[in-house]
């Protein structure tokens, strides 16, 4: 069975903080993908990034950056300098071919930043 | 225009109507899903579809119903609505198995 766990359900920083968003996943699948998506206060889903369980190097967008661990079935996310702007409920998702590539969704991590 | 565009936006309705949801997209397509969310709980599937003739359950099937009417148009029903199918719906597409998934803006559903 697939399952995504992100542990923390809220984190509260003061703006400038780096903060890193833990999420571990469960598959048996060789072949999968692993998923970051936003959701601000107003609501809609914001994807951030697409990570296949091939490609293990990671990945700096901007603030954002990326560590994707096979060997811990991790793939976390930090944000650098965080901003009031950054504070919304972040959601780790895995796709998998046995499963018809259903996304299968973490809780979600809700992060508050404190100006 | 959004490229997937959700009616209503928000609605209240009693115990026991039935309500639709609808979802129209203008990304071609193929793959289109319904989710629920609750609090704490993530994104659940309600139901998905590969195409115009291929409907499939997900995990929280029971009490809703689908129907996709055209590769862009994927409805979601409640037959008799209850309080704890109060939550906000989402429908999204996609491409293909793996691929970005997008979404529509939700529906805020509340049943009294």
């Amino acid at each position: 069975a697939q399952k995504v766990t992100q542990a923390q359900t809220e984190i509260s920083v003061v703006e400038k903080e780096d903060v890193t968003l833990d999420c571990v996943y469960e598959t048996r699948d060789t072949t999968y993908y692993l998923f970051w998506y936003k959701q601000p206060p107003s609501g809609e889903l914001v994807f951030l990034i697409r990570r296949n369980s091939f490609d293990e190097q990671n990945e700096i967008s901007g603030r954002y950056s990326w560590n994707f661990q096979k060997s811990t079935s991790s793939f976390n996310f930090t944000i650098t300098a965080s901003q009031v702007v950054d504070s919304a409920v972040y959601f780790c998702a895995l796709s998998v071919g046995d499963s018809n590539y259903q996304l299968i969704w973490g809780a979600g991590t809700k992060l508050i930043i404190k100006p | 225009d959004a490229d997937v565009t959700q009616t209503p936006r928000n609605r209240i309705t009693k115990t026991g109507k039935r309500i639709m949801l609808e979802c129209s997209q203008t990304k071609g397509h193929d793959r289109m899903y319904w989710y629920r969310q609750d609090p704490g709980l993530g994104l659940r599937l309600i139901y998905y579809s590969f195409d115009v003739k291929d409907i499939n359950k997900g995990e929280i099937s029971d009490g809703y119903s689908v129907s996709r009417q055209a590769q862009a148009k994927f409805s979601l029903s409640l037959e008799s609505a209850i309080p704890n199918q109060t939550a906000l719906y989402f429908c999204a597409t996609s491409e293909q198995g793996g691929t970005e998934a997008f979404f529509g803006q939700g529906t805020r559903l509340t049943v009294v």
